[in-house]
């Protein structure tokens, strides 16, 4: 069965500071990936996705991905973080078998961004 | 382009009541999900649908949990009788059929059971 395991719970960093969350997953094949953002009483927003090709995503509000196979990992960044990027982000592995929308989502890394 | 539209927004309901949501998802996804989200947790599956038919219910606390999309399109979820370990964010989300696409969410219902 697939998994994603979001190794860190919480994040602050410091506004103007460098970004970068942690996404591990499990799957028996290439996945499809994803990267969540939500903000508190609001819905999941999509950040980025990754299906397939070049390995490096870019994604919305100057977000980037780096799927790595051999790592299992997409890691998130983004080079300067604004005080508008607290939230709660999710990693997602979808199952390629049949819908990438059927989601698989690790438990989340709260972000808190200093002044 | 309209989104995924989910009410009520918020729920608060005693143990042992029943309660419904209700989905509408974007024009032409054929494909609707809904997810718990439980706090402090990521969404998890409940439910899928492929137009008015069921892919996956694997998930379903199917002794009190119910769903349905009729006419494949709005779909609701019914809990009856809720738990208190039932308070959480219920989801709904939508996508094309296609296997390349993301599915889209709505804002969540928040269901608090006491």
């Amino acid at each position: 069965a697939q998994s994603v395991t979001q190794p860190d719970i919480h994040i602050t960093v410091s506004e103007g500071a460098s970004l970068e969350l942690r996404c591990n997953y499990s799957y028996g094949a290439t996945p499809y990936l994803f990267w969540y953002v939500q903000s508190p009483g609001q819905g999941l927003q999509l950040l980025l996705k990754y299906f397939s090709g070049d390995t490096l995503v870019q994604g919305i509000k100057g977000f980037e991905a780096e799927f790595k196979r051999s790592q299992s990992s997409f890691n998130l960044r983004k080079p300067s973080v604004h005080w508008s990027d607290a939230a709660e982000y999710f990693c997602a592995v979808g199952d390629r078998g049949t819908n990438a929308g059927k989601s698989t989502f690790g438990d989340g890394t709260t972000l808190t961004v200093k002044p | 382009e309209a989104g995924v539209a989910q009410s009520p927004r918020y729920k608060i309901i005693e143990k042992r009541q029943s309660v419904a949501f209700w989905c509408n998802p974007i024009s032409g996804h054929a494909t609707l999900y809904w997810y718990q989200q439980i706090l402090g947790q990521g969404p998890k599956l409940l439910i899928q649908f492929q137009n008015n038919g069921v892919v996956d219910d694997s998930q379903l606390p199917k002794d009190r949990f119910s769903a349905e999309r009729l006419k494949g399109v709005d779909s609701t979820l019914k809990i009856q009788p809720a738990k208190l370990e039932d308070s959480a964010v219920y989801l709904c989300a939508s996508s094309f059929t296609d296997m390349n696409t993301e599915a889209f969410f709505g804002q969540g219902t928040r269901l608090t059971v006491v």
